[in-house]
């Protein structure tokens, strides 16, 4: 059963806080993505990767920096949170390049920035 | 500028009845559509989807039919299930360019009983 596991479910933070999410696939994907979900905007793309050492912005970069130095690992930083971050994240990987074809997501990152 | 638009934010159908979910789409470019379902507090599970060489594709209760010159496609559930309350996103891509997905921002479907 093909599995994306993030490590944290949920997050409190404080304003200024460094912020690491964390996320592993086992499907030996290429393609790795990180998405913020807002209710009323839908998923918006903050970066992905099509391979190691590899990372593009997405849509809504600003404030958010990623990390993939191994295949199946592709994280989130987020040098210091504010309350405008505070979102549900979701992180995904797929076969094909630009994840044209099905995304398979995590359960998501619940994060609150107080 | 919105590339893919799901006009209705929540839509309340009887169980039971049909479900269905529209979405509208602006780019020529875009070759393969996909539907994806997401309950609260869990990541998003695809559910079906089209190429553009088909206007429809059927998957059990779940049929999705494309309308290319309309650059419209709309995702028909029979019959609707409690289980199918749930946010559906509708997602375009133009595999030919290879290009990343653009999701719309999502329809609450409400099943009632």
């Amino acid at each position: 059963d093909v599995k994306v596991t993030q490590s944290s479910r949920y997050l409190v933070k404080r304003t200024g806080e460094k912020v690491f999410l964390e996320c592993v696939q086992d499907m030996d994907h290429e393609n790795m993505f990180w998405y913020r979900q807002d209710p009323g905007l839908g998923l918006r793309l903050i970066y992905f990767s099509y391979d190691v050492k590899m990372k593009e912005k997405g849509d809504i970069p600003e404030g958010y920096s990623v990390s993939r130095e191994k295949k199946e690992r592709f994280s989130l930083i987020l040098e210091s949170a504010s309350t405008n971050q505070t979102s549900m994240y979701l992180c995904a990987s797929s076969p094909d390049r630009g994840g044209t074809g099905e995304l398979f997501f995590g359960e998501g990152s619940r994060l609150t920035v107080l | 500028d919105q590339q893919v638009k799901q006009n209705s934010p929540s839509l309340s159908v009887q169980e039971g009845r049909i479900s269905i979910l529209n979405c509208d789409y602006t780019n020529s470019m875009f070759d393969y559509f996909l539907w994806y379902k997401k309950y609260p507090a869990e990541g998003p599970t695809f559910l079906i989807s089209i190429s553009s060489i088909k206007d429809k594709n059927e998957d059990g209760r779940f049929t999705v039919f494309l309308n290319k010159s309309a650059k419209h496609l709309s995702l028909h559930i029979v019959p609707s299930q409690p289980g199918d309350s749930a946010v559906y996103f509708c997602a375009a891509s133009a595999r030919n360019r290879d290009d990343k997905i653009i999701f719309g921002k999502g329809t609450r479907l409400h099943i009632l009983p």
